[in-house]
């Protein structure tokens, strides 16, 4: 089942704008990933952010958490043609120790026009 | 420093037939992962191995299964294929050592299985 939600499931943005995407989720974390997939291939880890964490910075990429609203924010700055690809959130499910899996939202499809 | 990688890229099968994909992980991690991802949807956890055990399980029924080998190199198989198995099947890897687990998980090109 899923536990994050993207929202929107689609956004086009011109080429310099600033483009952000939201995820939700349903249980306590321990971390929240950010992945970025192009035309449906591997996926590129772009930035984790911890439970205790309210937000990092990588480079153009802005994430915040709320834990107690369950969610969590991705922007990117000063977007380029390149940034066109899906994104998906992940969380963290710790269970029987220190095994862990992730669980993926449906994604957001960003296109960026140039 | 080779990543992850998968084989083969793309594969073909009919219903009824069985698949072996297969996984090297990054060089030093110890924990491969596999995931499926259906078209338009996020991908989804079918199991971890990890010291050539199954760690965790998914939501997939036992037509699924995986191997780990003594170098940390993965298989899963897939039984009795049906339709909805088309899917790209992701393989991630991770390091997890003695002192726990590390979060970030790094993903392979993936396999597209067509079952026709």
């Amino acid at each position: 089942s899923q536990q994050g939600e993207e929202d929107p499931q689609a956004l086009s943005i011109q080429e310099g704008e600033n483009a952000t995407m939201n995820c939700s989720y349903k249980t306590s974390i321990n971390n929240l990933q950010w992945y970025r997939q192009n035309s449906g291939r591997g996926l590129v880890h772009l930035i984790l952010i911890r439970s205790n964490e309210r937000e990092k910075h990588s480079g153009r990429l802005r994430v915040t958490l709320d834990t107690s609203k369950k969610s969590s924010s991705l922007l990117i700055t000063a977007s380029r043609a390149a940034d066109t690809a899906s994104y998906f959130c992940a969380t963290d499910e710790l269970s029987g120790g220190s095994n862990y899996k992730l669980t993926f939202g449906k994604g957001t499809l960003l296109t960026v026009n140039p | 420093d080779a990543g992850v990688t998968q084989s083969p890229t793309h594969l073909i099968k009919t219903r009824g037939q069985q698949v072996t994909l297969r996984c090297s992980p990054k060089s030093g991690h110890d924990t491969v992962s596999w995931y499926q991802q259906a078209l338009g949807q996020g991908p989804q956890f079918i199991f971890q191995y990890y010291e050539e055990e199954e760690r965790q399980r998914g939501n997939f029924p036992d037509r699924f299964s995986g191997h780990q080998f003594p170098n940390y190199s993965s298989e899963l198989n897939v039984n009795a294929l049906l339709l909805g198995d088309s899917a790209l099947y992701l393989c991630a890897s991770s390091f997890r050592g003695l002192q726990g687990v590390t979060y970030e998980q790094y993903f392979g090109p993936g396999t597209r299985l067509t079952v026709t």
